[in-house]
């Protein structure tokens, strides 16, 4: 099955820098790979997803870069903010395979905090 | 929509006793998956259906854990009987088909001692 890397654990940044999380995954059919934000005690939300057919993909602050060959993506936040601070979690699946795959792979998460 | 709706929020339980969570998925979702939480293992998936169908539970852990899913609206999540690593935040999300994003309910945390 898909197995999922997610660097780094935790990550500390100044307000204003920029934060950039990366994933690996094992399963080269994968094409379909969300990212997650979860606030302390909340649940998991979806804050961006990118498809196999483009290459990177932004969403005001955030954005999300695909490398096939390598088989890896990555989390870009600009210009960060205290309330940014959250675990994020990548995630993988092929919703193709089998004919209706819904399952994702998730990563381990990072903790990202925002210093003011 | 009030969202995906879970029940308890806490369990405090004893070692040995049976505990259910149950998930009402948002209305007209296909889909509806359980997860766990936990800082050691992440999020992961325990099980997941379509349709009130078990479609993979690949990630139940062993045969004190099993769900159901009698009706579109509802499901059970039970561990009988429970033990002290069972403990975690338990998560049901839900997504409608040809939409992947996963709507995540606000969980139960359960505390078995």
């Amino acid at each position: 099955g898909e197995n999922v890397e997610q660097h780094p654990s935790t990550l500390s940044v100044q307000e204003g820098d920029s934060a950039v999380i990366k994933c690996t995954y094992s399963d080269s059919a994968s094409n379909y790979f969300p990212w997650y934000k979860q606030e302390l005690g909340k649940r998991p939300q979806l804050i961006i997803d990118i498809r196999s057919n483009v290459g990177e993909k932004k969403d005001q602050r955030i954005a999300v870069t695909l490398n096939k060959t390598a088989k890896h993506f990555s989390l870009h936040i600009t210009e960060t903010q205290p309330e940014d601070s959250a675990v994020y979690f990548c995630a993988a699946t092929n919703p193709n395979s089998g004919g209706s795959n819904y399952k994702l792979t998730f990563g381990k998460g990072t903790l990202l905090t925002v210093n003011p | 929509d009030a969202g995906v709706i879970q029940s308890p929020r806490h369990e405090v339980t004893e070692m040995g006793q049976e505990v259910t969570l149950r998930c009402k998925p948002i209305s007209g979702h296909d889909y509806l998956f359980w997860y766990r939480q936990t800082m050691m293992r992440g999020l992961e998936l325990l099980i997941y259906f379509n349709n009130n169908v078990p479609i993979d539970d690949s990630g139940m852990p062993e045969d004190r854990f099993s769900a159901k899913m009698p009706n579109a609206s509802f499901s059970t999540l039970k561990i009988q009987p429970s033990e002290p690593r069972d403990s975690a935040v338990y998560f049901c999300a839900s997504c409608p088909r040809g939409i992947y994003e996963q709507y995540f309910g606000p969980g139960t945390r359960l505390t078995v001692t």
